[in-house]
């Protein structure tokens, strides 16, 4: 079992549509979860992350975690043509102190005009 | 504040020749991640340092692969002997110590093998 699934996709959306990503993580110890955007040919960048369950929003993104299902969504309002791009989950690990982020293989969406 | 950096941003080489990355971490970052991508995977986590020392080296794989921060800022991924799997992109990322803080990638080198 991978520590971070994802749905590859295509999610494919209409524009001002809602997209909806999941990610479910193995490591019922995990405790902070990130959602990263990466755009063909660059690196990821931070959407944004959640510690606790429940929802967190940020402007047009919602991060939802619910740790008992193991379970992490990501909404998108009014999705635009610009948020096409791959969504990567990662879960941070901590060991001994230090950090790492592991990552699915995150999910691809298109969002049509 | 600059970003990590990382060059060069591409190279294409024959299988079995070597080659090298540079990365300079954000400024005062004391945590340095060497991450390989693949096309159509998620990044994987190759080497971490802590200053000047290996945190994590777990999937990098030895024989092939090495990576040094010597002075605790810039480090430098060598692939040598380089095979067609190595084809991705190597991703350097930075955060400031302790579990709490992002971690923020660099733009990346992409490797092609042929």
């Amino acid at each position: 079992q991978k520590e971070v699934e994802q749905n590859s996709g295509p999610l494919s959306v209409p524009e001002g549509a809602i997209a909806s990503l999941n990610c479910t993580y193995s490591d019922r110890g995990s405790q902070s979860f990130f959602w990263y955007r990466q755009y063909s040919g660059k690196s990821p960048e931070l959407i944004m992350f959640i510690y606790s369950n429940g929802d967190k929003e940020d402007g047009r993104f919602t991060a939802q975690l619910n740790k008992a299902s193991q379970y992490v969504s990501l909404l998108i309002r009014d999705s635009q043509p610009s948020d096409s791009a791959t969504y990567l989950c990662a879960v941070r690990k901590v060991n001994t102190g230090f950090q790492k982020l592991v990552f699915g293989t995150g999910t691809r969406l298109l969002v049509s005009p | 504040e600059a970003g990590v950096a990382q060059s060069p941003r591409y190279k294409i080489i024959e299988k079995r020749q070597s080659v090298a990355f540079w990365c300079n971490p954000i400024s005062g970052h004391a945590t340095l991640y060497w991450y390989q991508q693949i096309l159509g995977q998620g990044p994987k986590l190759l080497i971490q340092f802590q200053n000047n020392g290996v945190v994590d080296d777990s999937q990098l794989p030895k024989d092939r692969f090495s990576a040094e921060r010597l002075k605790g800022v810039d480090s430098t991924l060598k692939i040598q002997p380089a095979k067609l799997e190595d084809s991705a992109v190597y991703l350097c990322a930075s955060s400031s110590p302790g579990p709490g803080n992002t971690i923020y990638f660099g733009e990346g080198s992409w490797l092609t093998v042929v």
